[in-house]
């Protein structure tokens, strides 16, 4: 059964930083392209980033909104995918969910099993 | 940046009846299209890929149509577990992916 399960969301000041894990169980971790959303509470999904398989390079690719901010990483050997989050502000507040998906050089398969999410609350 | 525009906003429907859901791409996003099911405190499913493929172990009742720019979603005899936000995502293009903004789905 595919599994991922998110943690290290939390309470943090603006300005701080928080590193979010994705443990993922069930399938073969590194070949597939893991992705991060979240979404605001009472708002719609936003697409963070995404770090693609070692096959494909196992480079980030970031929306416009993070970027320079927040860092994908992955570890094969440990089934786990990274979201550093840097700088942190307030509108950093949200539920935050990682997926899997199948990349290629020439396209992306949808996302399809989603974590539950981990509450990142961003305040003073 | 793609923009995706979900109609309507909110849907009420009847037990039984059929519920249509439209989605609109600001430019081509081929067939890379995807729908998901979002009910309250949980995280979003997905039911539709690649505009018109069920995902696995979603109903027979949830079908997809349309390329490019327009999309369907539709739902031929709506139940009550189907109550939800059902958003479409493009993933034809990045950075970034791209979400509409929702559809409500409410029992009539």
């Amino acid at each position: 059964e595919v599994q991922l399960v998110e943690s290290g969301g939390g309470l943090v000041q603006p300005g701080r930083s928080l590193r979010l894990s994705c443990s993922a169980s069930g399938f073969t971790f590194g070949d597939y392209t893991m992705t991060w959303f979240r979404q605001a509470p009472g708002k719609g999904l936003e697409w963070i980033g995404f770090i693609r398989s070692k096959t494909y390079g196992g480079t980030p690719e970031y929306a416009a909104s993070v970027k320079g901010r927040f860092t994908i990483s992955r570890d094969d050997s440990k089934s786990i995918a990274y979201l550093q989050m840097d700088s942190l502000k307030t509108e950093d507040t949200a539920m935050y969910y990682c997926t899997r998906a199948i990349c290629s050089t020439t396209g992306c398969y949808a996302p399809d099993y989603w974590g539950q999410g981990t509450l990142v609350t961003v305040s003073s | 940046e793609i923009v995706m525009t979900q109609s309507p906003a909110t849907l009420s429907v009847s037990p039984g009846e059929r519920a249509t859901l439209s989605c609109r791409a600001s430019q081509s996003v081929s067939s890379n299209l995807a729908w998901y099911q979002q009910k309250p405190g949980q995280a979003p499913r997905l039911l539709i890929y690649s505009a018109s493929f069920r995902a696995t172990g979603i109903p027979a009742r949830f079908s997809g149509s349309g390329s490019v720019t327009d999309f369907t979603l539709t739902i031929s005899s709506l139940q009550s577990e189907d109550v939800a936000v059902y958003y479409c995502q493009q993933y034809n293009d990045w950075p970034p992916w791209t979400f509409g903004q929702g559809t409500k789905v409410e029992i009539k």
